[in-house]
């Protein structure tokens, strides 16, 4: 079983839904997680930390279930410019980044 | 302004002849990191490096060699590229401790 799971989608969503994500992780001692983007041939960058309390930025929020051992995405309201590949990451115990394959997200007029 | 500079950022090859793709960091990050990106497989480590004079294996390190003779620069190199090493690779640095990665804008290597 991969360490970091993700629906590789493609998720095809109407402007202005909101549409959620979810990453599964099997590594019960992860200490950090992350939300990045990646557009089309470009490099990942930081989208959101995400915290135990849970956190919102905008219209994005994150939230971490260590019980379940899951965290998730929620963007509402979805711009054109969302479309991208959404990827997930959790540091393990020596702090190294564990990354998830991405969820592409297409927004649609 | 903080970033990670990679070069080249575009490059086709022949099979066998040694190529080394230069990444910089000037953000005093401890941690740096190679990957490679191909479809459907996500990012996968190739090489990391802890601290200056310390680097260590990723998931799939074979024709790869690296180096960090100084914290700023972690050059990847291919000593005898072959077609399969064809793909995207980005460098990465952070900080030891907090986990968030700056990324290179990332070299597009061809080998034919």
């Amino acid at each position: 079983r991969k360490e970091v799971e993700q629906d590789p989608g493609p998720f095809n969503v109407p402007e202005g839904a909101t549409v959620a994500f979810n990453c599964t992780y099997s590594n019960s001692a992860s200490q950090s997680f992350f939300w990045y983007r990646q557009d089309c041939r470009k490099e990942p960058k930081l989208l959101m930390s995400v915290y135990s309390s849970g956190n919102e930025d905008g219209r994005f929020t994150a939230q971490l279930n260590r019980a379940s051992q899951y965290i998730s995405l929620l963007i509402r309201d979805s711009k054109l410019s969302d479309s991208a590949t959404y990827l997930c990451a959790q540091t393990d115990s020596n702090y190294q980044l564990i990354w998830g394959a991405g969820t592409k997200l297409i927004i649609k007029p | 302004e903080a970033q990670v500079t990679q070069n080249p950022r575009y490059l086709i090859t022949v099979t066998g002849k040694k190529l080394t793709v230069t990444c910089s960091q000037n953000m005093n990050h401890e941690y740096m990191s190679w990957y490679r990106q191909d479809p459907g497989l996500g990012l996968r480590q190739i090489y990391y490096s802890m601290n200056v004079e310390v680097t260590d294996k990723g998931d799939v390190p074979e024709g790869y060699k690296v180096s960090r003779k100084e914290k700023r620069n972690f050059p990847l190199i291919l000593e005898s590229p072959s077609p399969n090493q064809t793909s995207l690779y980005f460098c990465a640095s952070s900080l030891l401790t907090e986990g968030e990665a700056f990324f290179g804008q990332g070299t597009r290597l061809t080998v034919v």
